[in-house]
């Protein structure tokens, strides 16, 4: 099975540092994705990748910066934490490439929930 | 744009019974659609889809059909188990995938 793997569960941060999340996936997939998740919003795109160094810009990319130096590896980056951008990230893999974007089935991790005090 | 309108939750249910969580689409062209499930605890993961008009999916006892000409993709169940317990997003694809707010369902014994 394909996993996707977030390194922390639970994150606590003040405003105004930088923060990394990152995330893992083991199966050799081309496309990764940052989403956020939040009560009456669903999920929604920060950004996403379907390639290494390559990114695009989601539905709500302000506050936020990726890096994607290995297949394998696609981190999310709050250049200047502030309390509203509390909430659950969630990473996700598919195996299309770019011209199947969103057409495959899409693999979670288990999700970090991030506070911004 | 396009977008997915799901029903408010919580739907709270007994054991055994049935099961719908509305979803309504609005989309150009053709998209696909899912179902996705996220237990506590843990990330999404895909649990139906269905690629094209009249198509039903299935899974777990779950089914949801692509019904065109409503533009819609309810999720149904038979009898529902105390296990099923989570929240359930609808979702399309045209060139990204694009997700409902999520339905939590709650079932008790």
């Amino acid at each position: 099975d394909v996993k996707v793997t977030q390194s922390s569960r639970y994150l606590v941060k003040r405003t105004g540092e930088k923060v990394f999340l990152e995330c893992v996936q083991d199966m050799d997939h081309e496309n990764m994705f940052w989403y956020r998740q939040d009560p009456g919003l669903g999920l929604r795109l920060i950004y996403f990748s379907y390639d290494v160094k390559m990114k695009e810009k989601g539905d709500i990319p302000e506050g936020y910066s990726v890096s994607r130096e290995k297949k394998e590896r696609f981190s999310l980056i709050l250049e200047s934490a502030s309390t509203n951008q509390t909430s659950m990230y969630l990473c996700a893999s598919s195996l299309a490439g770019r011209s199947g974007i969103g057409n495959e089935k899409l693999f979670f991790g288990s999700g970090t929930q991030l506070s911004v005090l | 744009g396009d977008s997915v309108t799901q029903m408010e939750g919580p739907v709270t249910l007994s054991e055994e019974a049935f099961l719908t969580i509305n979803c309504t689409y609005t989309a150009t062209g053709y998209p696909s659609l899912f179902w996705y499930v996220q237990y506590p605890g843990e990330g999404l993961q895909l649990l139906l889809k269905a690629t094209k008009a009249d198509d039903k999916g299935s899974n777990k006892g779950f089914e949801a059909t692509y019904r065109k000409e409503t533009t819609s993709f309810h999720l149904e169940k038979g009898s529902v188990q105390v296990s099923d317990s989570a929240v359930y997003f609808c979702a399309l694809n045209t060139d990204k995938l694009i997700f409902g707010t999520g339905t939590r369902l709650q079932v008790f014994p």
